[in-house]
């Protein structure tokens, strides 16, 4: 049963727009969030965080917003550029050892920015 | 400059045969991971290491094996097994567990592994 879920295989958005990509949990026990991106044949890279005592996190174009009751986050970009084309994958976490008991991948969503 | 390897790129083997994959990293992190990505998936944990000489099984541990005997490498072998070998792999580490900001983990390039 997926703890994690990416709905949205792929997302095509416009250069200059907002892209948001959305990511649902089922664990509650998940208490620290994480969102990498992905280019093919590399391996994943971090982009940004939120912990579950905050409902917001900013980092220059990357916003990601956590809804605790709806066990729900998002990860807005805007404005989206050519290079923000990739695959997105939501990671959350428990804190009980936290990182070092390996993150719960969703399936990831595939980013396309069109000119 | 500080990172973590993985080596080869690329990976061949038949079927039958066990093979080990390398990782090692540089950042001085306690933490290591292997993972594995099939297409169309998201990574999926196979075994984690918090400490040097200690390792956990993952969500998908069987068929493969893995040592820790020092902190900067954490080999993982696919061993004859693994049912489905031919996959992704993606080794990453990170930062002591105790400080919980840093749940961020640093992946290596990774490694396609291809049985043939």
């Amino acid at each position: 049963d997926q703890q994690v879920k990416q709905n949205s295989p792929s997302l095509s958005v416009q250069e200059g727009r907002i892209s948001i990509l959305n990511c649902d949990y089922t664990n509650s026990m998940f208490d620290y969030f994480l969102w990498y991106k992905k280019y093919p044949a590399e391996g994943p890279t971090f982009l940004i965080s939120i912990s579950s005592i905050k409902d917001k996190n900013e980092d220059g174009r990357f916003t990601v917003f956590l809804n605790k009751s709806a066990k729900h986050l998002s990860l807005h970009i805007v404005p989206s550029q050519p290079g923000d084309s990739a695959v997105y994958f939501c990671a959350p976490s428990m804190y009980s050892g936290g990182g070092a008991d390996g993150l719960t991948f969703g399936k990831g969503t595939h980013l396309i920015i069109q000119p | 400059d500080g990172g973590i390897t993985q080596s080869p790129k690329y990976l061949f083997r038949k079927e039958g045969q066990n093979v080990t994959l390398s990782c090692e990293q540089n950042l001085n992190h306690d933490a290591m991971y292997w993972y594995r990505q099939d297409p169309g998936q998201g990574l999926r944990l196979i075994y984690y290491s918090q400490i040097v000489n200690d390792f956990q099984k993952g969500d998908i541990a069987e068929g493969y094996s893995v040592s820790r005997e020092k902190k900067e490498s954490f080999p993982l072998t696919v061993t004859s097994a693994q049912k489905n070998p031919t996959a992704f792999y993606l080794c990453a580490s990170s930062l002591p567990a105790a400080r919980e900001d840093y749940n961020e983990q640093f992946f290596g390039p990774g490694t396609r592994l291809t049985v043939l």
